[in-house]
């Protein structure tokens, strides 16, 4: 499978424990992109990497949340102190970058994210 | 007010009717139109990409985006049972550096056999 790839698919934890997400991008892919999604509602756009570098973060990735693209292929998001509100469908997405416009974005199957 | 608004639905048809789905948007800066199909518990998938103003047609679907009214489409002809998942529209900006999508809260579409 050439798809995007995330781990864990689910994973449940207490309030206050520190959680951490997977993702690995279609091979040829220099651009990475993390979403949240919550029940009856579209993605939304938390964070993005061109290569290594994080270029754009939105208002909702609060300072608990951390997103790491060492070596430019694979990412890391980790939430800290987890929250009830922070129960969520994580997806991530990869796409080719090009020197103009924007390629289209393709999502793996998401980490569902629930908090006890 | 939203950027993007989608009628969430549900949408129920009988199966080989032709299903029309609908966004509209306020951001004159979006000029990248796409549509994303989710089945539940799975993540969206690339259903059609657009650019420009007009038609695109692809199998039994066709995109049309009206950059003056700021609307754009999705029509599916021939439905059938499979196609019955949540429908998402969204939109990135040109010339403005953000690569971020912006999503339509999605329309639940159910195809009757």
């Amino acid at each position: 499978d050439t798809g995007v790839s995330q781990d864990p698919r689910h994973k449940i934890t207490k309030r206050g424990q520190n959680v951490t997400f997977r993702c690995d991008p279609i091979s040829e892919h220099n651009r990475l992109y993390w979403y949240r999604q919550t029940l009856g509602q579209g993605p939304e756009f938390l964070t993005y990497f061109q290569n290594e570098a994080q270029l754009e973060k939105s208002r909702l990735l609060s300072d608990r949340f951390s997103a790491e693209r060492p070596k430019g292929s694979f990412s890391t998001l980790e939430i800290q102190r987890t929250e009830q509100g922070d129960s969520a469908m994580y997806l991530c997405a990869s796409s080719l970058a090009q020197h103009a416009g924007n390629q289209p974005q393709h999502f793996g199957d998401g980490t569902r994210l629930s908090i006890l | 007010q939203k950027e993007v608004e989608q009628d969430p639905g549900p949408l129920s048809v009988p199966e080989g009717a032709i299903v029309s789905l609908n966004c509209t948007y306020s951001n004159s800066a979006f000029q990248y139109f796409m549509w994303y199909r989710q089945y539940s518990r799975k993540g969206p998938e690339l259903l059609m990409y657009t650019y420009s103003s007009g038609n695109k047609e692809d199998g039994r679907f066709t995109a049309q985006v009206d950059k003056s009214s700021k609307y754009i489409s999705l029509f599916i002809r021939d439905s059938q049972p499979s196609d019955s998942a949540t429908y998402l529209c969204a939109m990135s900006e040109m010339d403005t550096g953000r690569r971020a999508l912006t999503f339509g809260s999605g329309t639940r579409l159910q195809v009757q056999p």
